[in-house]
């Protein structure tokens, strides 16, 4: 079945750092890739995503590449801020194999210090 | 972009009673709807798939008779936690797709406490 794996957190950055999530994934057929954050008691929402090789998502200073080699998704901002503190999930979906169901990561927390 | 309405937001009862939540697309038809719980730090458990006008199908260990999903309508869907435990206490949160849609659109989520 499909299956992602994400760097595990809590992760902690000073502001202006540099960030990178890892996420990899399993999947049948030909899958799209998504980024979503969920900030405090809030739902989930899309960050950016790609749905197929070598595409770059990118969104609010955020980017992701769609590696088919490396089978990864990894999130990347050059200079975090102190608002992007949330919890990402990296997630997949194989609508034409799989039902429409979407897999996600385990999530991970990042928390930004001014 | 599309809106998802999910209330109530929060929600406290009393052990035994039963809750509903609700699930609305504002903008779109939503043909599927997928309902999670979240445990704190944990990532979203799908519990079941609605389609609408046709009965969920739930995921493996969701009891059926506890979480009633109704997909009535292509704007609404609602899950109902019968006879609530302290147990049952946790974050849902619904998401929809259109038809053809690869994205799902997400619900603010409910905090369910059960006293």
């Amino acid at each position: 079945g499909n299956s992602v794996t994400q760097m595990e957190g809590p992760v902690t950055l000073s502001e202006e750092a540099f960030l990178t999530i890892n996420c990899t994934y399993t999947a049948t057929g030909y899958p799209s890739l998504f980024w979503y954050v969920q900030y405090p008691g809030e739902g989930l929402q899309l960050l950016l995503k790609a749905t197929k090789a070598d595409d770059k998502g990118s969104n609010k200073g955020f980017e992701a590449t769609y590696r088919k080699e490396t089978t990864s998704f990894h999130l990347e901002k050059g200079s975090v801020q102190v608002s992007d503190s949330a919890v990402y999930f990296c997630a997949l979906s194989a609508y034409n194999t799989n039902a429409g169901k979407s897999t996600f990561g385990d999530g991970t927390t990042l928390t930004v210090k001014p | 972009g599309a809106v998802v309405s999910q209330h109530p937001s929060r929600v406290i009862c009393k052990s035994g009673t039963s809750v509903k939540i609700e699930c609305r697309s504002l903008d779109f038809q939503a043909t599927t709807m997928f309902w999670y719980r979240q445990f704190p730090k944990k990532s979203l458990m799908l519990m079941a798939t609605s389609n609408e006008g046709s009965k969920a199908t739930y995921e493996q260990g969701v009891e059926k008779d506890k979480f009633l999903i109704n997909h009535a309508s292509l704007t609404l869907s609602t899950l109902t936690v019968t006879s609530a435990h302290p147990e049952d206490s946790s974050f849902y949160i619904c998401s929809a797709r259109g038809q053809g849609y690869e994205k799902l659109f997400f619900g603010s989520g409910t905090q369910l406490s059960v006293l």
